[in-house]
């Protein structure tokens, strides 16, 4: 069954970055894109962005400019997001999630969620 | 970006009810919209997809419709299971963006 299991909970300060592991399984890690969305507290979803894995092309949200990095290790079937100069409204869950096209397209399968928490 | 507004943001019922939330979208998106029901401390799962596609798995009691700027979820009989937070997303235009949500709360 597909699955995407993401990294352990993050504290970081003010400044630093966060890099955040999504690691595929049951499906080829190669067919579909994977998405990043993030919920702060008290907040809605948020849509970051896309990397295609088979590829390594990406698209970003504008509204964290130069900040979100999407990388993947095709060898271990992994996608990973960082982000950098990290805010206190940064603290949030973030999420990867597949995007399936197989006649439609759209998010099915989403990852656990990983808490990043950013304080002095 | 294309803003979603979702309503209610609240919404109270009881096992049984029949309920409708909406989303309008600031601009067209075709059919190009779906449904996620999130639950505290849980990953997002999608419920309808290209407006009124309902994924596997997912109870028939669900059902959307629309196209163009106004979209509903319907859940024709409550059940306990259903007491969540509903988000929109529309995936016509980036960047994608979600509804505000509509938490839905035991009557």
């Amino acid at each position: 069954q597909v699955q995407l299991v993401q990294s352990g909970a993050e504290v970081k300060k003010p400044g630093a970055s966060v890099k955040v592991s999504c690691k595929a399984s049951g499906y080829t890690f190669t067919d579909y894109y994977i998405h990043w969305v993030r919920k702060a507290p008290g907040q809605g979803l948020e849509w970051m962005g896309w990397i295609n894995p088979k590829s390594g092309g990406t698209h970003y949200t504008q509204k964290l400019p130069g900040r979100v990095t999407m990388t993947r290790d095709t060898s271990i079937s992994t996608a990973y997001m960082e982000l950098s100069r990290l805010k206190s409204d940064d603290t949030a869950v973030y999420y990867c999630a597949r995007y399936y096209c197989g006649g439609d397209c759209y998010i099915d399968y989403w990852g656990q969620g990983t808490l990043v928490t950013v304080s002095s | 970006d294309i803003q979603m507004t979702q309503s209610p943001s609240t919404l109270s019922a009881s096992v049984g009810d029949r309920v409708t939330i909406t989303c309008r979208a600031s601009q067209r998106i075709s059919d190009w919209l779906a449904w996620y029901q999130r639950k505290p401390g849980k990953a997002p799962k999608v419920l309808i997809y290209k407006a009124s596609s309902l994924e596997g798995g997912v109870p028939s009691r669900f059902s959307g419709s629309g196209s163009g700027t106004e979209f509903t979820l319907t859940i024709s009989s409550l059940q306990p299971d259903d007491f969540a937070t509903y988000y929109c997303q529309q995936y016509n235009n980036y960047p994608y963006t979600f509804g505000q949500g509509t938490k839905l709360e035991i009557k």
